[in-house]
């Protein structure tokens, strides 16, 4: 069991240009989620997913876009980088939520500058 | 507003030591509570987590404890190790896909 992963480790990117960020988990979990974490700050969610061709905003989704199309899979896209985009990006899975959400299991983050 | 904020930002300590990391939070329905330790470099993983109804969870050398009524929650560590330098993440899930997490606590275990 890999568990999550995410790709790539790093990344630098030009204002303006467009990204995605891979994330897969093995686990067979429905419920899945991107995360940003700013110096200093909590982690902030950006989209999450309850299941393949389900998935809904979270609290800063703006400049960001995700597609679910299988289980295993939730890739996060930026379309034009800007520099307020600098952080690190962690993709999560879950059980289920509800009450008593299971764990969330994060990937090792990818830490992407805008130049 | 749903808040939680820890307390201290960042401690040093001498391994071998005990220390406490604090929690407290606003947040409004209250589901659970968990503390994650996060790795430089690393996601968080999930050390304890406890509802409203429990008041201390403990895992190893790690005792989390819960006040409800004064929406406090403390990490205890005993007896440190240098593995144990991270960074402790309070995280309160208000149910359904609501979560609120702290900023965390960086600690440093010194030889």
């Amino acid at each position: 069991n890999a568990g999550v992963t995410q790709t790539p480790k790093f990344r630098i990117l030009k204002i303006g240009q467009s990204m995605t960020l891979q994330c897969t988990q093995d686990m067979n979990h429905n419920y899945m989620y991107w995360y940003r974490q700013d110096p200093g700050m909590g982690l902030k969610l950006i989209y999450y997913s309850v299941g393949a061709g389900i998935t809904d905003k979270g609290e800063v989704p703006n400049g960001y876009n995700v597609s679910r199309s299988t289980t295993e899979d939730f890739p996060l896209r930026l379309e034009l980088a800007a520099p307020s985009q600098t952080s690190v990006y962690f993709c999560a899975s879950s059980d289920k939520q509800g009450v008593s959400p299971d764990t969330q299991y994060f990937g090792p983050g990818t830490r992407l500058t805008v130049l | 507003k749903n808040q939680v904020e820890q307390s201290p930002q960042s401690l040093i300590i001498l391994e071998g030591k005990n220390c406490t990391l604090q929690c407290n939070y606003t947040v409004s329905p209250f589901s659970n509570l968990r503390w994650y330790k996060q790795d430089t470099g690393r996601g968080p993983v999930s050390l304890t987590i406890m509802t409203f109804s429990e008041n201390t969870k403990s895992n190893g050398r790690y005792t989390a404890t819960l006040d409800a009524d004064t929406k406090q929650s403390s990490l205890h560590i005993t007896a440190s190790q240098l593995s144990d330098s991270a960074s402790y993440i309070c995280v309160v899930h208000t149910g359904g896909f609501k979560t609120i997490f702290g900023a965390g606590t960086r600690l440093f275990v010194k030889a």
